[in-house]
C-alpha cells in the first residue's frame, strides 16, 4: 500500500536558518505529492503540491521538488521566520488529489528568535 | 480561501453513548468530504470518503456500523460514533473537496480544525 515517511520532530531552528524536512514515499503508479501546514489551533492548510516527476511546488518561500528516482519530496526554505513555527505534514494522493490522502506523521517545527 | 468548520471542537462522553460530529463547508459546495482520525504522535489516517447523496466508502479496518457517515447536502457531512468506547477517543478531522470554482483550487481538500473526542 501507499505510505509516507517524514522526519519526526521537534525540529528547532534559529530565525533565518535554512530548513529541510525530509519526506519519502512508497506508492504504486505516479502519485501527487503535497505539503500541508498546521498552525496551532487551526486546520491543515495546503502549503504546496506537485503532480508529476521533476515538478517543483513553491509557496511562501517554501519549495519541494518531486523526485521520482529517489521517491522523495523534501521541503526546504532558505530563511525561516518565527511565524513558520507549525506542524508540517507530507502527503500523497494516488488519485491526483481527488481521493483521500496518505499522510506522514508530521514534523513539529519550532523557530526561535 | 475556502473554510471548513467542525462542531463540536471538543466533546467528552460516557462509554456506550453516541456522539455526532458535524463538518460544514462554509463558502463552497463539496460533493466529496473525507473523514480522518489522528492518534497522538501518529499521522492522519483516512477513515472514509463521503459523497453527497450516496453511501460512504470506508477504508479497510474501519467499522461502518460504528462510524456512521451521512452526507445529506453539499455543505454538510456528519460522523456519528455509535456506542463509543474509550479506544474511540481520538482527534477526528474532516476535509471537504472543491468541486468547481477556481481552477487553482480544483480538487483541493480544505480541512476543518478537528474535533477532540474523549470517551470516559
Amino acid at each position: 500500500g501507499n505510505s509516507v515517511t517524514q522526519m519526526e520532530g521537534p525540529v528547532t531552528l534559529s530565525e533565518e536558518a535554512f530548513l529541510t524536512i525530509n519526506c519519502t514515499y512508497t506508492a504504486t503508479g505516479y502519485p501527487s505529492l503535497f505539503w500541508y501546514v498546521q498552525y496551532p489551533g487551526e486546520g491543515l492548510q495546503l502549503l504546496l503540491k506537485a503532480t508529476k516527476a521533476d515538478d517543483k511546488g513553491s509557496n511562501k518561500g517554501f519549495e519541494a521538488t518531486y523526485r521520482k528516482e529517489t521517491t522523495s519530496f523534501h521541503l526546504e526554505k532558505g530563511s525561516v521566520q518565527v511565524s513558520d513555527s507549525a506542524v508540517y505534514f507530507c502527503a500523497l494522493s494516488a488519485g491526483g488529489g481527488a481521493d483521500g490522502l496518505t499522510f506522514g506523521k508530521g514534523t513539529h517545527l519550532i523557530i526561535q528568535p | 480561501g475556502a473554510v471548513v468548520s467542525q462542531h463540536p471542537s471538543r466533546v467528552i462522553c460516557k462509554s456506550g453513548t453516541s456522539v455526532k460530529i458535524e463538518c460544514r463547508s462554509l463558502d463552497f459546495q463539496a460533493t466529496t468530504m473525507f473523514w480522518y482520525r489522528q492518534f497522538p504522535k501518529k499521522s492522519l489516517m483516512l477513515m472514509a470518503t463521503s459523497n453527497e447523496g450516496s453511501k460512504a466508502t470506508y477504508e479497510q479496518g474501519v467499522e461502518k456500523d460504528k462510524f456512521l457517515i451521512n452526507h445529506a447536502s453539499l455543505t454538510l457531512s456528519t460522523l456519528t460514533v455509535t456506542s463509543a468506547h474509550p479506544e474511540d477517543s481520538s482527534f477526528y478531522i474532516c476535509s471537504a473537496m472543491t468541486s468547481g470554482g477556481l481552477s487553482s483550487s480544483y480538487n483541493e481538500q480544505f480541512f476543518g480544525p478537528g474535533t477532540r473526542l474523549t470517551v470516559l
